[in-house]
């Protein structure tokens, strides 16, 4: 089945305590994305990668790292979480049509 | 730059009814529009894409629709029902590369 998954789904952490969110897709695709939703701002792109060893900010990419070393992975790393890192995380993936979203990890900093 | 906008932010109608979401958008030159669907809490499921050479597309009780020129697409949900309730988004891409923007959504319900 085509899939993008995230681990881990619901995640509390304290502020500065480094944390890595994993983002797998198996559908082959070169680009991929971090988003993050939070009420009444939408869908805002962190970081995205067209391919390997690429990558780029987004619209809000301050305080976030990401890499890609591998097609399939593309890890999200918040080096020193803060509280208005407080939200909901997407990451995405698509070849030539659609894109496909994993499930969302749900990250509390206090 | 481009900006999408989703109107009525939120929306209640009956079960059976038929229903019109709207989209629009600033640059006309875009790539391809996408329609999504968000439950509460959810991740995004692809509802339908439509190519900037295409008008419309159908996937059963939806269809999309799409005017380049004007900068605006419509989601048609006929005979809605309860379980059609969510969050629809419209997002455009702006090139082959290019990523996607999104609108802020419009929030259904559809009362038994």
């Amino acid at each position: 089945e085509a899939q993008v998954t995230q681990n881990p789904r619901y995640l509390i952490t304290v502020t500065g305590k480094k944390l890595t969110v994993t983002c797998s897709q198996n559908m082959n695709h070169e680009y991929m994305s971090w988003y993050r939703q939070d009420p009444g701002l939408g869908l805002r792109q962190i970081y995205y990668s067209m391919n390997v060893e690429v990558t780029d900010k987004g619209d809000v990419p301050e305080g976030y790292k990401v890499s890609r070393k591998e097609k399939r992975n593309f890890p999200l790393i918040l080096e020193s979480p803060s509280p208005n890192q407080t939200s909901l995380y997407f990451c995405a993936s698509r070849g030539t049509g659609t894109q496909y979203f994993g499930p969302g990890t749900r990250l509390t900093v206090l | 730059k481009q900006e999408v906008t989703q109107i009525p932010a939120a929306l209640s109608v009956p079960e059976g009814e038929n229903l019109v979401l709207n989209c629009s958008f600033t640059d006309s030159a875009i790539y391809n529009l996408q329609w999504f669907r968000q439950d509460p809490g959810k991740g995004l499921t692809s509802l339908l894409l439509i190519q900037s050479s295409q008008r419309e597309q159908t996937s059963g009780r939806l269809n999309a629709s799409l005017d380049k020129s004007s900068g605006r697409s419509t989601l048609y949900i006929a005979a809605s029902q309860p379980g059609d309730s969510a969050t629809y988004l419209c997002a455009v891409r702006g090139g082959s590369q290019g990523n996607l923007i999104f609108g802020k959504g419009t929030k259904l319900s559809v009362k038994p």
